[in-house]
């Protein structure tokens, strides 16, 4: 089992651009969940996805969306960033709502934008 | 006010030394907590969980909740140097699971030294 996998790991993009992170969850989770890591903070929640619409939202613009596809796996869109999107984005994944499981965390995708 | 606080640290102790973590909670609402450690460069993993109050243990980790002062506590009993990590504690948002929208505290940076 390859648990929660992100892509790419690391990206640097320019101010004002538009950027894709994607996740492919744990197998046999159908729920995924995606957060913002500043540096030295800990983790965000952005949004929640569960067959494919999204499911809960927490305080981030409208510039970030987010998609979740048949087989699960989830994309997130960051459009016109600005430098303070810089952060780790990572990804989780679990059963909805499953009392006594856990969220599996991927490493992450670290954007940097400049 | 941040819903969670948690002292970044950074803290250093000696090998064998036990470990005391702690966070406080403003929203007397939310019910589940939990533990992660994050190493450099990785994802959270899930370390403890706990429903409302009491304590768990599991090895050398000891889990506590007082929701009363709303203040909850990990312990490390016999630290070694693989417990150098990040440790972040975060509750699950009221009408959540512990598999829906996570509210992290900031991370307490630990180093064993050997």
């Amino acid at each position: 089992d390859a648990g929660v996998t992100q892509s790419p790991t690391h990206l640097i993009k320019t101010r004002g651009q538009q950027v894709t992170l994607r996740c492919s969850p744990k197998s046999g989770h159908d729920t995924v969940s995606w957060y913002q890591q500043a540096l030295g903070q800990g983790p965000q929640f952005i949004f929640q996805y569960y067959e494919e619409e999204e499911r809960q939202r927490g305080n981030f613009p409208d510039r970030f969306s987010g998609h979740q596809f048949p087989n699960y796996s989830s994309e997130l869109n960051v459009n016109a960033l600005l430098l303070g999107d810089s952060a780790l984005y990572l990804c989780a994944s679990s059963l909805l709502d499953r009392e006594g499981t856990e969220a599996f965390f991927g490493q992450g995708t670290r954007l940097t934008v400049v | 006010q941040k819903e969670v606080e948690q002292d970044p640290g950074p803290l250093s102790v000696p090998e064998g030394a036990i470990v005391s973590l702690n966070c406080t909670y403003s929203n007397s609402a939310f019910q589940y907590f939990m533990w992660y450690r994050q190493y450099s460069r990785k994802g959270p993993e899930l370390l403890m969980y706990t429903y409302s109050s009491g304590n768990k243990e599991d090895g050398r980790f000891t889990a506590q909740v007082d929701k009363s002062s709303k203040y909850i506590s990990l312990f490390i009993r016999d630290s070694q140097p693989s417990d150098s990590a990040t440790y972040l504690c975060a509750m699950s948002e009221p009408g959540s699971s512990n598999t829906g929208k996570l509210i992290f505290g900031q991370g307490t940076t630990l180093q064993v030294k050997p």
